[in-house]
């Protein structure tokens, strides 16, 4: 399976700041995924980065709010703007084993808006 | 609509006691994967199984075993002889055939094993 890193491994942030996330893979694929999983809940899929192409958005997410770069096979960004409390949350990227199917996750971004 | 429920928000036992976490599915997909995921405290999420639609066979992997029921539209999770280090929050998780790369979590079941 992947190796997935990612950076800030946790933050503490002021409202009306921007934080960038970032998700580094040890080997080229084709999918990454951005997950959002708030204090206490589930996952939930905020985008999918094709490399080349722009990301494309789950109903509640939009581009202004999460823009996300994927500049390479094997590496993507996630940035949170103008960040508020309700922010405050783990960030999680994945990537698409297409020999299985599974996705394998990255260890999360702990993000703390006060 | 697609959709995952976990009903048991946390379970606790105590170590070497055998434990099953739920999981019922709706889709209308005949095609569809199913997964479950652990997230230790730590919080990473650590892939267990993938099953599709297809095989209904029961899966044994040491101490966990998954049993597939089509006809329930269930998925559980047995851990045989827990141990303390089997605490964790256990997803399950579904994804369909029309699009794969959406995985649909469920709420998740918190599992407590005290020594």
């Amino acid at each position: 399976s992947a190796v997935i890193s990612q950076k800030p491994s946790r933050d503490i942030c002021q409202r009306g700041t921007s934080l960038t996330i970032q998700c580094q893979v040890d080997s080229q694929v084709t999918m990454m995924f951005w997950y959002r999983q708030q204090p206490g809940q589930s996952l939930t899929l905020i985008a999918t980065a094709n490399q080349g192409s722009e990301a494309t958005y789950e109903s509640g997410f939009v581009i202004d709010k999460f823009p996300i770069s994927r500049p390479n096979l094997t590496f993507s960004t996630l940035t949170v703007s103008n960040m508020s409390p309700e922010d405050s949350s783990i960030y999680l990227c994945s990537v698409e084993d297409l020999g299985g199917g599974e996705q394998y996750f990255g260890p999360g971004t702990r993000l703390t808006v006060t | 609509a697609q959709k995952v429920t976990q009903a048991q928000t946390e379970i606790s036992v105590v170590e070497k006691e055998d434990v099953t976490l739920d999981c019922v599915y709706e889709t209308r997909d005949t095609t569809y994967y199913l997964f479950w995921y652990k997230q230790p405290p730590s919080g990473e999420l650590v892939f267990l199984i993938r099953r599709n639609s297809f095989d209904e066979q029961n899966e044994i992997s040491g101490r966990y075993s998954w049993n597939f029921q089509k006809s329930t539209s269930s998925f559980n999770f047995t851990i045989t002889a827990s141990q303390v280090v089997d605490s964790a929050v256990y997803f399950c998780a579904l994804s369909e055939a029309r699009n794969t790369d959406k995985l649909i979590f469920g709420t998740g079941t918190r599992l407590q094993v005290f020594p």
